[in-house]
């Protein structure tokens, strides 16, 4: 079973520039997130999708990120225009379904670093 | 909000010692899953291990096993015969409907 793709692994932008992530989750996984993780922090979960309606996007600072997951399948976030303190990790997960009850399966993540 | 508590950011351990990892959580909720995570260098989070709150019996993966105190919400887990591989963050983390994550503990593994 293939993992969950990520890319670009790393990425540098300025601030003020704008910079999209890219995930394709575990196939047939209907439960799609991105989460952002901080360095010495745990992942904040950003926003999450059941097939490619939106679940919950309430920690999703919405005036500078969006996201999308087009067909059910893959998905983008989107920072515009970045700052500083969106240098993080960004990781995207996939599950079968939509609770809790199992474990999410990772990715490796994209590292950004805003300057 | 859920809170996942992880008060030890650092612990060290010999190999093939064992190591005890501590977590805490708070919820009002009766029925949640309780999960640890180990994330190394790579960024991979990797599912070590899981508890169903319903369940009394600890959970066991091989040399990992968990220690579920469901009244006290204390969530830990101990890693037996340490093994230089198990050098990662691990990360507790209480799910109910999403997941909450701990801000993780970084465990060295001495030769």
């Amino acid at each position: 079973e293939a993992g969950v793709a990520q890319s670009p692994r790393y990425k540098i932008i300025e601030k003020r520039q704008s910079v999209a992530f890219w995930c394709n989750p575990i196939s047939g996984h209907a439960t799609l997130y991105w989460y952002q993780q901080i360095l010495g922090q745990g992942p904040k979960l950003l926003i999450q999708f059941q097939n490619n309606g939106v679940v919950d996007d309430s920690q999703l600072p919405k005036d500078r990120f969006s996201a999308e997951r087009l067909k059910g399948v893959d998905s983008t976030l989107k920072i515009q225009p970045a700052k500083l303190e969106d240098s993080a990790v960004y990781l995207c997960a996939s599950s079968p379904r939509g609770r809790g009850d199992y474990g999410y399966t990772f990715g490796s993540g994209t590292r950004l670093t805003v300057v | 909000a859920q809170t996942v508590t992880q008060s030890q950011p650092e612990m060290s351990v010999q190999e093939a010692e064992t190591v005890t990892l501590s977590c805490t959580y708070d919820t009002s909720e009766s029925d949640y899953y309780l999960f640890w995570y180990k994330q190394p260098p790579s960024r991979q989070m990797i599912l070590v291990i899981r508890q169903e709150a319903y369940k009394q019996q600890n959970a066991t993966e091989n040399r990992f096993s968990v220690n579920f105190q469901k009244a006290a919400k204390s969530f830990s887990l101990k890693i037996s015969d340490s093994q230089l591989g198990d050098a990662a963050m691990y990360f507790c983390a209480y799910s109910r409907n999403q997941f909450y994550f701990g801000t993780g503990t970084s465990l060295t593994v001495i030769p």
